[in-house]
């Protein structure tokens, strides 16, 4: 069965810094990948999503991700945070029922001043 | 605007009730799902339908009972036998194909008293 990894469950970053948030699947066939991005009591919104091609995706706010198949890995990074892109992040891999999604348990970023 | 809508944003119950979360969605999506939010443990799906009444449980439907009567509906019902109902609840819904992300309404909050 399919899983994702979040090892991470809280990351503090100063504004303006650089940003990586881990996230390891476990997926038999080529997986498809996501990662959303969820503000305190709200909804998620799609950051990036990668099913093809190119291993480096770029999303909204500044976001992008690398694809490594011999790592099984899907890592966000973003080169210099701002205080709004303090919320939690959730990195999700296609494969639950009707083609569902497995979701990591996430990762609280908090930005330091 | 396309969306989803998701009501009441706060839903207070006593215990021994049975309650019905909204979710309508004018995307004119197929797919539609319930996942349910905990702290500290991501999305884990309740329930999810491909087409018009028809609905599969997910990894979590004990206690929780689902209708499909139209495509734009998928309301849900957190019974008296569900255990531990206070959580925050999302529906999302997807197109066509396994490529299309899925799109996520604002959510419930659900308060067992």
């Amino acid at each position: 069965a399919q899983s994702v990894t979040q090892p991470d469950i809280h990351i503090t970053v100063s504004e303006g810094a650089s940003l990586e948030l881990r996230c390891n699947y476990s997926y038999g066939a080529t997986p498809y990948l996501f990662w959303y991005v969820q503000s305190p009591g709200q909804g998620l919104q799609l950051l990036l999503k990668y099913f093809s091609g190119d291993t480096l995706v770029q999303g909204i706010k500044g976001f992008e991700a690398e694809f490594k198949r011999s790592q099984s890995s899907f890592n966000l990074r973003k080169p210099s945070v701002h205080w709004s892109d303090a919320a939690e992040y959730f990195c999700a891999v296609v494969g639950g029922g009707a083609d569902g999604l497995t979701f990591g348990k996430g990762t609280h970023l908090i930005i330091q001043p | 605007d396309g969306g989803i809508t998701q009501s009441p944003k706060y839903l207070f119950r006593k215990e021994g009730q049975n309650v019905t979360l909204s979710c309508e969605q004018n995307l004119n999506h197929d797919a539609m799902y319930w996942y349910r939010q905990d702290p500290g443990q991501g999305l884990r799906l309740i329930y999810y339908s491909q087409i018009v009444n028809d609905f599969q449980k997910g990894d979590i439907a004990e206690g929780y009972s689902v209708s499909r009567e139209k495509k734009e509906s998928f309301p849900l019902t957190v019974t008296s036998a569900q255990k531990n109902p206070t959580a925050f609840y999302l529906c999302a819904s997807r197109g066509a194909s396994s490529y299309n992300e899925q799109f996520f309404g604002p959510g419930t909050r659900l308060t067992v008293l």
